[in-house]
This record gives structure tokens, sequence and C-alpha cells, in this order.
């Protein structure tokens, strides 16, 4: 199992500019995450789905966030317009459904530099 | 609203210390709890877990967790570190059942000098 990908892995953009991230997770995983990891707030988890349909937003920063999963193999976090503080490593995670299988499995991370 | 709080944020400690990392979470209800490590430059991986039975768990590369219903604790520890263990931790907890969010810890940064 190639584990969950994640693409790009690093992208530097200017300020205003729209960026999208890309993950698709493990095949058979019907949970993905997208988390946020900063030096000053740590790991936040900013949206999830459950068979594609999303299931908790409040985490995510405000509307210039949005993300989509338009399939079972696919999701996409899209900032618009981009901010520097919305400079952070970006992690998707799956899993599995079942109270004995909620162990989450993380991607690479996307590193956003936004200058 | 759930919590997880690590009390340390950065501890240095010279190969073949021993470790123990606190991790202690406010909830009333049954959890499933984690660690992962982050090496540097690399994604979350799992440590070990604990659903159920044996409060002691043993995960990969020598780590060993302790649950402790009573205090709410689920302290990391291994016996003898190497430089190879310089990571970032994070404990997590899971309320069990349909709740599926992690909440996370705010990480304990691990130096080990050799």
């Amino acid at each position: 199992d190639a584990g969950v990908i994640q693409s790009p892995r690093h992208e530097v953009t200017e300020m205003g500019q729209e960026v999208t991230l890309r993950c698709k997770p493990i095949s058979g995983h019907d949970y993905l995450f997208w988390y946020r990891q900063t030096m000053m707030r740590g790991l936040e988890l900013l949206i999830y789905f459950n068979n594609n349909v999303p299931i908790d937003d409040s985490g995510m920063p405000e509307d210039r966030f949005s993300a989509k999963m338009p399939n079972a193999s696919f999701s996409t976090l899209k900032i618009q317009p981009s901010e520097p503080r919305d400079s952070a490593v970006y992690f998707c995670a799956s899993r599995i459904s079942g109270i004995m299988y909620n162990e989450q499995f993380f991607g690479p991370g996307t590193r956003l530099t936004v200058l | 609203a759930q919590s997880v709080s690590q009390h340390n944020h950065h501890v240095i400690l010279s190969e073949a210390a021993s470790l123990e990392l606190g991790c202690n979470y406010s909830y009333g209800g049954t959890v499933n709890l984690f660690w992962y490590v982050q090496y540097p430059g690399q994604h979350l991986q799992l440590l070990l877990k604990y659903f159920s039975g044996d409060p002691l768990v043993k995960g990969i590369k020598g780590f060993e967790a302790e649950f402790i219903k009573s205090k709410f604790s689920f302290n990391l520890r291994k016996p003898s570190v190497q430089w190879s263990d310089t990571a970032e931790y994070f404990c997590a907890v899971s309320p069990r059942g349909g709740y599926n969010k992690l909440i996370f810890g705010a990480g304990t940064r691990l130096a080990v000098h050799p």
C-alpha cells in the first residue's frame, strides 16, 4: 500500500494567490482529515470527511479556506486568497471506520510558504 | 471539551538515559489513546495505541506507555534512548465510539545527544 499521498510536497507562493493542496487517502479508508501544523499553534484539525461528505469543518480558519472531496480517492484543500500567516505544513490523514480501527494514517505533508 | 496536556515541551537527554513523557487528558468516558512520533522533516507515525485490556502497551522501537485510568494519564517511556529517537512526540486521545476526532497534545520535542 502506498499510504496517504499528498501533493505538492512544497509550495511557495505570493500573497493573494490561490493555493490548492491535494490528497489521496489509503484505498478503502472512508475518513479523511486535513490538519495544519505550525510552531505557534501545533497540530490543528481543519476539517474531516466521512464517505466524501464533510462532517466537521469547525477548524477551518475562515472563508478563504475550502475543502472538497469529489470522490473516495481524492480531496483538495484550497486557500484563496493566500496570506503569509497561512504558511504551515498541511497534513492529510485517513482511516477506516469501526471502533477498534480509529488509528489515523498521515501523509508526508505539504509545506506551504506564502511570501 | 476534550483536551490533551503534555507537560514537557522540550526534553534534552544523553544517549542511554531513560525517558518518560507525560500525557494527561480530560474526558469522562471511554477513550482510545495514541502516541505518534514525528522525526525531523517527516510525517506523523504511530508509535503505539491503547484500546482496551492490559494498560501497559508496548510499541515500536522499544517504547511503551501505561494507561492509568484514575489519573487520566498515558505516559510514554523508554528505558534507554538513542540519538535516533530525536523527534517530536504527540499524545492523542479519541473518545470511543462514533466520535472520530483525534485530539492532539501540543507535542514534546526530544533531543538526544550522543
